[in-house]
């Protein structure tokens, strides 16, 4: 089984920029969670999608949003980018909406000038 | 408020040495505690997870012991060789996963030959 994948893996974006990040979920997988790793704050949940719809969601600005499609693909908007923005984003896929195993993608490294 | 505490921040082993990470948790809610693996440039990996009604889970070299009343759990690497040079992430999640996954500020492990 091909695991999660996420596209693109390195984005440069400037202030003020909004940035798009996409996740392949592993196949039969139906649940999508987002989460932001930073040197400071570490790994944070930001949301999760199960049946195009958003489950739970983490203690984050309304600027971060997504969504997930009828194939439970998934993607993480950002608007109105921060420097504080610059983190790795990374997508984990489950079986269940909230699925504790969940199982990660390799991330989508953000920087933001 | 930093829910789930880990330490230490960093550690060096020796080669067949016995590496020990440690983590302690706030919320009594929380029901599912795993561990996750990251090399650098690649997403966590899921190590081995426990449930409070366990004491311990051992899965090849790693160990889990889990201590209820003292809200703390760590992770033993037994024989520990230079292929476990990673970083290591404690987490928790409360019942049936809501609310995602909270993760400790992670442990870098390196073991010397």
């Amino acid at each position: 089984k091909a695991g999660v994948t996420q596209t693109p893996r390195y984005l440069i974006k400037t202030r003020g920029q909004q940035v798009t990040l996409s996740c392949s979920p592993i196949s039969g997988h139906r649940s999508v969670s987002w989460y932001q790793q930073t040197p400071g704050q570490g790994l944070q949940f930001l949301f999760e999608y199960f049946s195009e719809t958003q489950r739970n969601k983490g203690n984050f600005p309304g600027r971060f949003s997504g969504r997930q499609f009828s194939n439970s693909r998934s993607e993480m908007n950002v608007s109105t980018l921060e420097l504080g923005d610059s983190a790795l984003y990374l997508c984990a896929s489950s079986f269940r909406v909230n699925g504790e195993t969940q199982y990660f993608g390799p991330g989508t490294r953000l920087l933001v000038l | 408020q930093q829910q789930v505490k880990q330490s230490p921040q960093s550690l060096i082993v020796q080669k067949g040495g016995i590496s020990i990470i440690n983590c302690a948790y706030e919320n009594t809610a929380f029901d599912y505690f795993p561990w996750y693996q990251q090399f650098p440039g690649k997403g966590p990996a899921l190590l081995i997870a426990i449930r409070p009604d366990v004491s311990e889970k051992k899965e090849g070299r790693f160990t889990i012991s889990f201590n209820k009343s003292a809200k703390q759990f760590s992770l033993h690497i037994m024989d520990s060789q230079p292929g476990d040079s990673a970083t290591y992430f404690c987490a928790a999640s409360k019942r049936g996963g809501a609310d995602g996954l909270t993760f400790g500020k992670g442990t870098h492990l390196i073991i010397q030959p």
